[in-house]
């Protein structure tokens, strides 16, 4: 089954440390995005890469980090310097411009 | 930057018709997309317009004015499994997908 899967689904970490959320595809589609979603909000976009070994900076990319060395794979480092971390993390990915983007299940991740 | 407005809540009754309506100001221009999404859900595609005028799904019908920078989502026969939020996403110039806010409908009987 093609799809694209994010884990865990939900994440604890204490205040000050790093962690990096996992998100595969196999749908073979060359875009990849990541969004944070606030409780009540809409997605902001953090970073997005259009090829392997290439990225960019979303709206919000600010104590987070992602790198791009596989095409399947697109995981995100949310750093000690992400001042407000808690928050409901959607992976996505597309063919091409024009298309639908495909969405994980996410992982909401919680620090204390 | 960009910028895409939609209505933060509506209220509907089941049966009846309701529209979410969109604007938006981006730096370029491939499309507009609408999600839905329920709550502690990822969003699940429901509409594409890159094309001026109506483009219809069965219950779900979306509109699109390029020149006005506008959109809306038309859902019919509401019914209360349509209580979600409904996010208008405009894909740019540099293939990046911006998203609203997000429109949550609530539907009473």
């Amino acid at each position: 089954d093609g799809g694209i899967t994010q884990s865990p689904k939900y994440l604890f970490r204490k205040e000050g440390q790093n962690v990096t959320l996992s998100c595969e595809q196999n749908l073979n589609h060359d875009a990849m995005y990541w969004y944070r979603q606030d409780p009540g909000q809409g997605l902001r976009l953090i970073y997005y890469s259009q090829i392997v070994n290439d990225f960019q900076k979303g709206d919000i990319a600010e104590g987070y980090s992602v790198s791009r060395e596989k095409k399947e794979s697109f995981p995100l480092t949310v750093t000690s310097a992400q001042k407000n971390p808690t928050a409901f993390y959607l992976c996505a990915s597309s063919p091409t411009r024009e298309t639908e983007a495909f969405f994980g299940q996410g992982t909401r991740l919680t620090v204390v | 930057g960009q910028n895409i407005d939609q209505p933060t809540e509506m209220t509907a009754t089941e049966g009846a018709i309701v529209q979410i309506n969109c604007t938006y100001q981006t730096s370029g221009f491939n499309g507009l997309f609408w999600y839905q999404q329920h709550a502690g859900e990822a969003p699940t595609f429901l509409s594409y317009n890159v094309l001026d005028g109506l483009e219809e799904k069965g219950r779900f019908s979306s509109f699109l004015s390029r020149s006005k920078g506008y959109s809306y989502l038309l859902l019919k026969e509401l019914q209360m499994k349509d209580s979600a939020s409904y996010l208008c996403a405009v894909q740019t110039g540099a293939n990046n997908l911006f998203f609203g806010t997000g429109t949550r409908l609530t539907v009473i009987p």
